[in-house]
């Protein structure tokens, strides 16, 4: 089956850091790719769709200028979370998938902001 | 707008016991209807889909009728395993759009 993958899993910062987390699609091609952010006890809400080559599109009170997607191939995507502070914290995941098909999810990746 | 609620967990039950988790949802338009599973540690999976109203997902001796008259995709299984302890999320989509999901049912099944 396809396969995402996320890097890092687990990632430790200092308020006021930025830091960068990747997605990609192992085995396939994927015009668009989407992140989420999951909260404890709360479901997947969605951030941001980003299609290959162009911007992406954010989610009403989802802030751009912090969370910055880049979409540079069609099997990489990357989330940075800007001069990041500690309601930041959480678990980010990301989403692949070929136009019309299934989305396949990545394993995420837990951010923790002292 | 469109919305889906599932049961609270955790939900414990003995292996090879009968499993139901409650979905329901509100859609304006035509909606889609899945169950994802998140094991520990990993991503997560489609577990089974509908696509209209009366299909039947089936996947992995679960299964789950896409009822339109009571807007419900519940979640079923007539034997569990230890190895179905697991985070299960119903979800729906709209025209391919993109997907909203419940808040996740935590499944604990004990030998």
């Amino acid at each position: 089956g396809a396969v995402v993958s996320q890097h890092p899993s687990r990632v430790i910062c200092k308020s006021g850091t930025s830091v960068k987390i990747e997605c990609r699609s192992l085995d396939f091609q994927a015009t668009t790719m989407f992140w989420y952010r999951q909260f404890p006890k709360k479901s997947l809400m969605l951030m941001a769709t980003s299609n290959e080559g162009s911007k992406a599109t954010y989610e009403q009170g989802v802030e751009k200028d912090k969370f910055l997607i880049n979409h540079a191939s069609l099997t990489l995507s990357t989330l940075t979370v800007t001069s990041a502070h500690p309601e930041d914290s959480s678990f980010y995941i990301c989403s692949a998938r070929v136009m019309g098909n299934e989305q396949f999810f990545g394993p995420g990746t837990r951010l923790t902001v002292l | 707008g469109n919305s889906v609620t599932q049961m609270e967990g955790p939900v414990t039950l003995s292996e090879e016991a009968f499993l139901t988790i409650n979905c329901t949802y509100t859609a304006t338009g035509y909606p889609s209807l899945f169950w994802y599973v998140q094991y520990p540690g990993e991503g997560l999976q489609l577990l089974l889909k509908a696509t209209k109203a009366d299909d039947k997902g089936s996947n992995k001796g679960f299964e789950a009728t896409y009822r339109k008259e009571t807007t419900s995709f519940h979640l079923e299984k007539g034997s569990v395993q230890v190895s179905d302890s697991a985070v299960y999320f119903c979800a729906l989509s709209v025209r391919d759009d993109k997907i909203i999901f419940g808040k996740g049912t935590r499944l604990h099944i004990l030998p």
